[in-house]
């Protein structure tokens, strides 16, 4: 069965850092685009990160210089290091599996808390 | 940035209604067009890809067209299950923008 499961989130203060794992099994993550979705409370879908099964990152402009992507290959996990964190970063983090190119997310994760607050 | 506009943000409709969601991008995504299904308090589950391939394991009613700006998701007799908000994502270049997303909700 392919499975993704996000850990790490919590409550921090603003200006604080917090680092999210994704674990995969049933397939080799580094095989695939991987990308880091996050959902503000009541609010939409927006990607703020991904990296391409080459190893190229990509972040949205509102988390550059702040968060960063990498893959640990040994582990088979997907990591999203984020510090300077302010409070419209506050929602629940998803990691999913893009297939490749062409495809679309097809495997997400049941995803990850984070509160910024005071 | 590519900007996704979907209307309209919510629709009432009544069990067997053929359903019709629209997504318009501020330019062409080619077929790079993405629907996915988000039940509430659940995941995010992708519907269909490359604008009109319907996801594995997703019911025959499901279906997608359009190309370039303008794409439509349709739902030709609504069940009970398909309450949910549905978002469009293009993944022609990063980023790979959402559209606000359509709340449907059944009568």
């Amino acid at each position: 069965e392919l499975q993704l499961v996000e850990s790490g989130g919590g409550l921090v203060q603003p200006g604080g850092s917090l680092r999210l794992s994704c674990a995969a099994s049933g397939f080799t993550l580094s095989s695939h685009p991987m990308h880091w979705v996050r959902q503000a409370p009541g609010r939409g879908l927006e990607c703020v990160s991904a990296v391409s099964s080459g190893g190229d990152p990509y972040y949205v402009d509102s988390v550059k210089d702040r968060f960063i992507i990498s893959r640990d290959n040994s582990k088979n996990t997907l990591s999203l290091q984020m510090d300077n964190l302010r409070v419209e970063d506050t929602a629940v983090y998803y990691c999913a599996r893009r297939l490749g190119f062409g495809y679309a997310l097809d495997v997400w994760g049941h995803g990850t808390m984070v509160t910024v607050s005071s | 940035d590519i900007q996704m506009t979907q209307s309209p943000s919510s629709l009432s409709a009544s069990v067997g209604d053929r359903v019709t969601i629209t997504c318009r991008a501020s330019q062409s995504v080619g077929s790079w067009l993405a629907w996915y299904q988000q039940k509430p308090g659940k995941v995010p589950s992708l519907l269909i890809y490359k604008a009109s391939t319907l996801q594995s394991g997703v019911p025959s009613r499901f279906s997608g067209s359009g190309s370039g700006t303008e794409f439509t998701l349709t739902i030709s007799s609504l069940q009970p299950d398909d309450l949910a908000t549905y978002y469009c994502q293009h993944y022609n270049s990063y980023p790979h923008t959402f559209g606000q997303g359509t709340k449907l909700e059944i009568k």
